[in-house]
């Protein structure tokens, strides 16, 4: 009864080789967002799709982009990753339909760039 | 944009004490405040919420306090267990755009 699956859980790449991270969902909602986490730090918003809409943060690099074919899935693409792009990336869910705010975390992706 | 902060970073207690997590925010048009526990190698869970249209919401041994005025907010644990070992972080958000921002998170260890 998983209700957002990130795959893989694992990812090792090499320094400027691209990697494409992956998001899916059960629960139907029109939000998906991406987050990076580093270590003992708090999740970073990369962006989100309201349904189809694109919203980027400012100060998220061009090197990572973003990709939402349909409401299930959501895919991360970092087209060069660099050492610093090592860490936890976090898909999440949430629903604007009604009031609730909630965002539901998948396991994360743990990225290490070699 | 908004900006949260998160006090204290760590915080050790011993068993069966309690826990005090305090989180401020920038902007007023805030009105949706989630606390998320995060175990080492997890995913952040939703322990707790609250609304701007309320001052307080307790849920058994976890209790949310809001204060628009002061624009803070706090997290209690009560009867600490070693199982609430974990990160905790707190968040702000508008219900319109769901735009979250988390707080740098608080690392509690309780003691058995």
């Amino acid at each position: 009864d998983a209700m957002v699956i990130q795959n893989p859980r694992y990812q090792v790449t090499q320094f400027g080789k691209p990697v494409t991270l992956s998001c899916s969902q059960t629960l139907n909602h029109n939000v998906m967002y991406w987050y990076q986490q580093k270590s003992s730090q708090a999740p970073k918003l990369l962006f989100h799709y309201y349904d189809k809409d694109f919203n980027n943060e400012a100060d998220t690099p061009d090197n990572f982009q973003s990709r939402r074919p349909n409401t299930s899935f959501c895919f991360l693409d970092i087209r060069s990753p660099g050492l610093g792009d090592a860490a936890m990336y976090l898909c999440a869910t949430s629903s604007l339909a009604g009031v609730e705010n909630e965002q539901f975390f998948g396991p994360g992706t743990r990225l290490t760039v070699l | 944009g908004e900006n949260v902060e998160q006090h204290p970073s760590t915080l050790s207690v011993q068993e069966g004490d309690s826990a005090v997590i305090k989180c401020t925010y920038s902007d007023s048009a805030s009105n949706y405040f989630p606390w998320y526990k995060q175990e080492l190698g997890k995913r952040p869970q939703l322990i707790i919420d609250i609304r701007s249209n309320v001052g307080e919401k307790k849920d058994q041994r976890i209790a949310v306090t809001l204060n628009k005025t002061a624009k803070h907010f706090s997290l209690h644990i009560t009867e600490t267990q070693p199982e609430d070992s974990a990160v905790y972080f707190c968040a702000a958000s508008k219900s319109w755009n769901n735009d979250m921002r988390f707080g740098a998170g608080t690392r509690l260890t309780v003691k058995p």
